[in-house]
């Protein structure tokens, strides 16, 4: 178990830039969530998938926001068109979708849109 | 829409002391409740998952209560050292895919 890889770890860009991030779950996890949190306030729900399929998106998310998982393994989240307001910690999560398993998180992506 | 409150929003206490945090949700909808831990430059790390009402768990200094009727979760930590300093969140599941975070309660530890 090598845990929730994801990268960068920091990533500096200009507003109006577009940026894209990775993340590697578990190997044998099926679900993989990806959450944004900023300062005061706890992880918010952004996407979901059952291993390639994307079950769920949160109504917050504007169309500047994808997320893929092809073939259900690593996950990429992108961000076209960047604004000052994107600026925030994104967290990837998974778990293996059995009863009330717990989500693994990975160490985040530090996005600052300057 | 799920609402998960936490507090407080955060606690400064002394090496040694004890302390409780504590997680309100709706009752209605309820599937599960964690408990997480997180530090600094760390990624979040489970402690706890509870689903039934009464539920109690226990882990070294750190335990947890479940009332799923009142909706409200505690957070216990006895004798606090100073590697408990973290942001401690609640989280529930209401039996989709999602699992609602609260805004964490950040507890800092003296020595």
């Amino acid at each position: 178990d090598t845990g929730v890889s994801q990268n960068p770890r920091h990533k500096i860009t200009k507003r109006g830039q577009n940026v894209t991030f990775r993340c590697d779950p578990i190997s044998e996890h099926n679900r993989l969530y990806w959450y944004r949190q900023t300062l005061g306030q706890g992880p918010e729900f952004l996407t979901y998938f059952q291993n390639e399929a994307q079950l769920e998106k949160s109504r917050l998310l504007s169309d500047r926001f994808s997320a893929e998982r092809p073939k259900g393994s690593f996950s990429t989240l992108e961000i076209q068109r960047t604004e000052q307001g994107d600026s925030a910690m994104y967290l990837c999560a998974s778990s293996p979708g059995q009863g009330n398993s717990p989500l693994h998180f990975g160490n985040g992506t530090r996005l600052t849109v300057t | 829409i799920l609402n998960v409150e936490q507090s407080p929003q955060s606690l400064h206490v002394q090496e040694g002391d004890s302390t409780n945090f504590t997680c309100s949700f709706p009752s209605s909808n309820f599937y599960a409740l964690h408990w997480y831990r997180w530090e600094t430059a760390k990624s979040p790390e489970a402690l706890f998952v509870m689903t039934l009402n009464g539920d109690e768990k226990k882990k070294g200094r750190i335990s947890a209560t479940l009332n799923t009727k009142e909706g409200y979760s505690y957070l216990y930590i006895k004798g606090s050292q100073p590697e408990d300093s973290a942001t401690y969140l609640c989280a529930v599941d209401s039996g989709g895919f999602k699992t609602i975070f609260g805004a964490g309660t950040r507890l800092f530890v003296k020595a």
